[in-house]
């Protein structure tokens, strides 16, 4: 079945950037989704197909993905991003979603 | 908009099976997609399955096969995830969320209800 590879966790200063990375096998060639989840509440959907931000989601939350590698940039990053996040893919071949790891995200 | 509201906690014995709702509202219930995802204590999201009210047909994770039965009564426009032959490791919090079909294809999860937290102990 397809994987896909968070790290398990990121820190950034408030105001700098945040990168989170998903990698999977030629990722490049699917449709990434990204979620915020912060302690105690359901998951809320942050970008979709790759790039694309749901109404209501800051400009700050930006995505990429090329290669073997997709990106969640979070731009000037405050307190309240702080919060896991989980990639996702629908894998075709096995007719299933399919998660990464979760990466925690502390804003030092 | 559309809502999903999930019935309430549940304690279970180890061996018996459990069945979460989940009710849908704004939209038309048939129309899209539902999945089920679960969160056991401190680890990450894991999908479970999924059906197409309209299809009535559903395709469930390969690690679920033979427990997990996802049905949708399109008449109450409510989804129901029933998980059988309950063990410890089943404790978690169950999601349900719309998944959204774009050409025929699953992709994205959004909105998700509240979840509903399912203990398994003795």
């Amino acid at each position: 079945s397809y994987v896909l590879t968070q790290p398990p966790s990121v820190s950034v200063a408030p105001g700098q950037t945040a990168r989170i990375t998903c990698g999977g096998n030629n990722i490049g060639s699917k449709s990434v989704h990204w979620y915020q989840q912060k302690p105690g509440q359901a998951p809320v959907l942050v970008v979709y197909d790759d790039s694309d931000r749901p109404s209501g989601i800051p400009e700050r939350f930006s995505g990429s993905n090329s290669g073997n590698t997709a990106t969640l940039t979070i731009s000037r990053v405050e307190a309240g991003d702080e919060a896991d996040y989980y990639c996702q893919v629908w894998d075709s071949s096995s007719d299933s979603g399919v998660f990464g790891g979760g990466t925690k995200l502390t804003v030092l | 908009q559309v809502q999903l509201v999930q019935s309430g906690a549940e304690v279970k014995k180890p061996g018996s099976s459990v069945k979460v709702s989940c009710k849908a509202s704004g939209g038309t219930f048939s129309s899209y997609a539902i999945s089920w995802v679960r969160q056991a204590p401190g680890q990450g999201l894991e999908w479970m399955g999924g059906i197409i009210p309209i299809f009535g047909t559903a395709n469930y994770a390969q690690k679920f096969q033979g427990r997990v039965t996802i049905t949708a009564d399109e008449s109450t426009s409510t989804a129901y995830m029933e998980l059988s032959s309950l063990r410890s490791e089943d404790t978690a919090v169950y999601y349900c969320a719309r998944m959204v079909v774009v050409g025929g294809r699953p992709n994205w999860f959004d909105p998700w209800g509240q979840g509903t937290l399912v203990t398994v102990s003795s």
